[in-house]
């Protein structure tokens, strides 16, 4: 199992719907959970950070994460055009049974959304 | 006025040259990462740097070398380089104190190697 797994996509919804973007991670010491993104060829922006179960939300965005089931989603409500990028989730996982809390972020591959008009 | 600068942002290089691409932060974060981003990869670590005296290596360092020069300077050397090191580098920070994991990206460098 991959450390951090994500759907390559392409997700693909129309104007105005809710887009779900979908990751899991393997650490279930896990505590911190990031959402990023990224348009082609420029560098990737952090818009949702979590901490503690449940959902947090910050404008169009929501953040939900359940760490029992070692999973985190990033919705989008009423998509726009302009929110066609590629999603990156970031997990803090300690990489081998011996690392202790020598936790790193490990990135997952992207989920790639366009938002169609 | 942008918070993590790289410079430069474009480079076209010939095999075996020696280059440096510079990272300068104003966030007053003592981390520091360098990342290379390939197409289907994703982003891998090269290299970071939790203070001016600890460096570490990352999952891909074979190649590269880094210069931790003041709290907010970060260099990524490539000592010879070769067409595979073509990619996308980004440098970025995040700060131990409030949020350790949460990492702000510079713009990035397109590096060609032919």
């Amino acid at each position: 199992q991959k450390e951090v797994e994500q759907n390559s996509g392409p997700l693909s919804v129309p104007e105005g719907a809710i887009a779900s973007l979908n990751c899991t991670y393997s650490d279930r010491g896990s505590q911190s959970f990031f959402w990023y993104r990224q348009y082609s060829g420029k560098s990737p922006e952090l818009i949702m950070s979590i901490y503690s179960n449940g959902d947090k939300e910050d404008g169009r965005f929501t953040a939900q994460l359940n760490k029992a089931s070692q999973y985190v989603s990033l919705l989008i409500r009423d998509s726009q055009p302009s929110d066609s990028a590629t999603y990156l989730c970031a997990v803090n996982i300690a990489p081998g049974p011996n690392a202790g809390n020598n936790r790193k972020l490990i990135w997952g591959l992207g989920t790639s959304l366009a938002v169609n008009p | 006025d942008a918070d993590v600068t790289q410079t430069p942002r474009n480079r076209i290089t010939k095999t075996g040259k020696r280059i440096m691409l510079e990272c300068s932060q104003t966030k007053g974060h003592d981390r520091m990462y360098w990342y290379r981003q390939d197409p289907g990869l994703g982003l891998r670590l090269i290299y970071y740097s939790f203070d001016v005296k600890d460096i570490n290596k990352g999952e891909i360092s074979d190649g590269y070398s880094v210069s931790r020069q003041a709290q907010a300077k970060f260099s990524l050397s490539l000592e010879s380089a070769i067409p595979n090191q073509t990619a996308l580098y980004f440098c970025a920070t995040s700060d131990s104190g409030t949020a350790p994991y949460e990492q702000y990206f510079g713009p990035g460098t397109r590096l060609t190697v032919t």
